[in-house]
Parts: structure tokens; sequence; C-alpha cells
């Protein structure tokens, strides 16, 4: 069975620091890799994929994240928060086989302090 | 693009009675996904169809759930007898063919039983 893991339920950052949500994943096979964002009374959001290719891939609000095999990670990154990074994001796993299946992990609040 | 449209946003309704969610995919998108939300489980799939056929009926929680999807523009989750603990928030999603991962979400609604 796949599975994500955000082991934090919620990360604090400065505006303007750098920001890292976590993601640690477990699937049989090659990965496909998500993240989604959520603003309070909003549906999720799609933020960013990884299928294959570079590592480290670029998705929109100018966030990217980090595909790392080895360590089964997909961390979510951003340079410089913004207070309206504010919100609820969620990593996700899916695999090549089946009907690709897509499972969300628990989520994590980002809370950026002006 | 209107988006994936739900109806209605809230709904309270007294433990007992009969609840029904609906759903518009965006035009196009031949997949859709029926999801709920809650504090306790975070995000749970309850159905996926592709085509207009169920694929995926495993997370419906028992009988007492069920999903229709006449058409390719209209989908429902209906509850009967609904209880205190379905409350949650229930998010209909579509995508399009052949990329379920990449997934447009409603806005959702909001469901309180009393």
């Amino acid at each position: 069975a796949q599975s994500v893991a955000q082991p934090e339920d919620q990360v604090n950052v400065a505006e303007g620091n750098p920001l890292t949500v976590k993601c640690t994943y477990s699937v049989s096979g090659n990965p496909y890799l998500f993240w989604y964002v959520q603003y309070p009374n909003r549906g999720l959001q799609f933020l960013l994929k990884y299928i294959t290719g570079d590592n480290l891939v670029k998705g929109s609000y100018g966030f990217e994240a980090e595909f790392n095999k080895s360590q089964t990670s997909f961390h979510l990154k951003k340079p410089s928060a913004l207070v309206s990074d504010s919100a609820l994001y969620f990593c996700a796993v899916s695999n090549p086989g089946g009907y690709q299946k897509v499972t969300f992990g628990t989520g994590t609040k980002l809370q950026v302090i002006p | 693009d209107a988006g994936v449209i739900q109806s209605p946003r809230h709904e309270v309704t007294e433990m007992g009675q009969e609840v029904t969610l609906r759903c518009k995919p965006i035009s196009g998108h031949n997949s859709l996904f029926w999801y709920r939300q809650t504090m306790m489980r975070g995000l749970e799939l309850l159905i996926y169809f592709n085509n207009n056929v169920p694929i995926d009926d495993s997370g419906m929680p028992e009988d007492r759930f069920s999903a229709k999807m006449p058409n390719a523009s209209f989908s429902t989750l209906k509850i009967q007898p609904s209880e205190p603990r379905d409350s949650a928030v229930y998010f209909c999603a579509s995508s399009f063919p052949g990329t379920i991962y990449e997934q447009y979400f409603g806005p959702g609604t909001r469901l309180t039983v009393t």
C-alpha cells in the first residue's frame, strides 16, 4: 500500500525567510509525487508534481520541491516566504500502476509570521 | 471556466434525515472524486468515477452512503440516514483524461448533522 507522511503538523516561519515543509513517501515502484495547498474554506489546489526527470521541480507561486529517492522524500520549499503563503499543505503520492490512485498526507499547516 | 461546482455549500440536518450533495465537474474532465475531510481523519477518498463508471468505492464508509454519476456533468453523494459522525466537509474533484493526479477541487460542502 502507498502512503505519505508529513511529520510536522505545523511549521512557523518568519516572512522573508526560506521555508521547508517535509514529506516522505512509501510506494511500490517509481513514485508520482505532488503537493497541493488548501486556503481556509477552500478546496485543495494543485501546486506541483514530480513524475520523472529533474529531481527539482518548480510549481506555482514560487514553490519548488526536491525529489530524493534514497531518502524517499519530497520536501516542499520556497526561498522567501510570504504571509499569503499561510495555508494547509498536502503531500500526495501515486504510482504508474493500476488506476494511479492518489493518496494524500495528513497536511501541514504553514504559518508565515509578519 | 467556472471550476468544479458543488451544492449546497452548507447543510445542517437532523440525525436520520437524508442528505444529498451535488457536484458538477469541469467540462471535459472524465474523472470525478468524492472526498471527506475531518480534523480527526484528514482527507479521505470516498469514491472515484471514470467515464461515469465507479472504479473505486472502497472508501465509502458503509451502506448509508451511495454515489451516482448519471452523466458526465453531474454526480451526487447521498447519505441515508445521516448520523452526527457524518459531519465533515465533503469535496468533489475532477481531472482531465489520463491525469487523475492533477485534480481540481470544488469549494466543498460543510455538512453538520445534529
